[in-house]
């Protein structure tokens, strides 16, 4: 099973709204990461936000990590059409024998009607 | 541009056939991994690699193998084909691996007819 689930799996919005997307995961990380996949491209990184942390931006993106919860959000401010794209949540296993497994949830399907 | 290369970007064979997928990490970074996209599945991670050695294994079948050479770049290879091996093929390569960033590359569309 994978060790990120992403909530909703589709979400459709208008230009200028803004999206908002959800993470779960179930075992002890060290960071948790954000990238966005074009329609079958390779996945673009977003951000990484440490377990230490509890918020992150860079420009219209805002993260949350909440470890107690186990679960991270991703907000997207005045998206644009150009947002329409795939978004996943990585989680790094670590310890046992798959130390360093980096693995993605299903992820968010974003559509962004112009 | 990621940084990553990965070809060939496109291949088409038949069942039973054996293929190599090839892949040329950024310049520094000591770790790869392989996913395998689908429809059904999602992203599966199969393998990692660090510096030549293999580190994390996923759900990699094992008619699948793989390898890191010393000069870093990596190799998948998948035997004995089955229509259901057909999918998209990503390679991503980090510095290091826990801390850091993974970098992607186009893919490899496999399609097994």
């Amino acid at each position: 099973s994978q060790q990120g689930e992403e909530d909703p799996q589709a979400l459709s919005i208008q230009e200028g709204e803004n999206a908002t997307m959800n993470c779960s995961y179930k075992t002890s990380i060290n960071n948790l990461q954000w990238y966005r996949q074009n329609s079958g491209r390779g996945l673009v990184h977003l951000i990484l936000i440490r377990s230490n942390e509890r918020e992150k931006h860079s420009g219209r993106l805002r993260v949350t990590l909440d470890t107690s919860k186990k679960s991270s959000s991703l907000l997207i401010t005045a998206s644009r059409a150009a947002d329409t794209a795939s978004y996943f949540c990585a989680t790094i296993v670590l310890g046992g024998t798959s130390y360093g497994k980096l693995t993605f949830g299903q992820g968010t399907i974003l559509t962004v009607h112009p | 541009d990621s940084g990553v290369t990965q070809t060939p970007k496109h291949l088409i064979t038949a069942t039973g056939q054996r293929v190599t997928l090839r892949c040329s990490p950024r310049s520094g970074d000591l770790s790869v991994y392989w996913y395998q996209q689908s429809l059904d599945q999602g992203l599966q991670f199969l393998i990692q690699y660090y510096n030549g050695e293999e580190r994390a294994k996923g759900n990699i079948l094992e008619r699948f193998s793989a390898q890191q050479f010393p000069d870093l770049h990596s190799e998948l290879n998948l035997s004995s084909l089955e229509l259901g091996d057909s999918a998209l093929y990503f390679c991503a390569s980090s510095v290091a691996g826990v801390n850091t960033e993974a970098f992607f590359g186009q893919g490899t569309r496999l399609t097994v007819v």
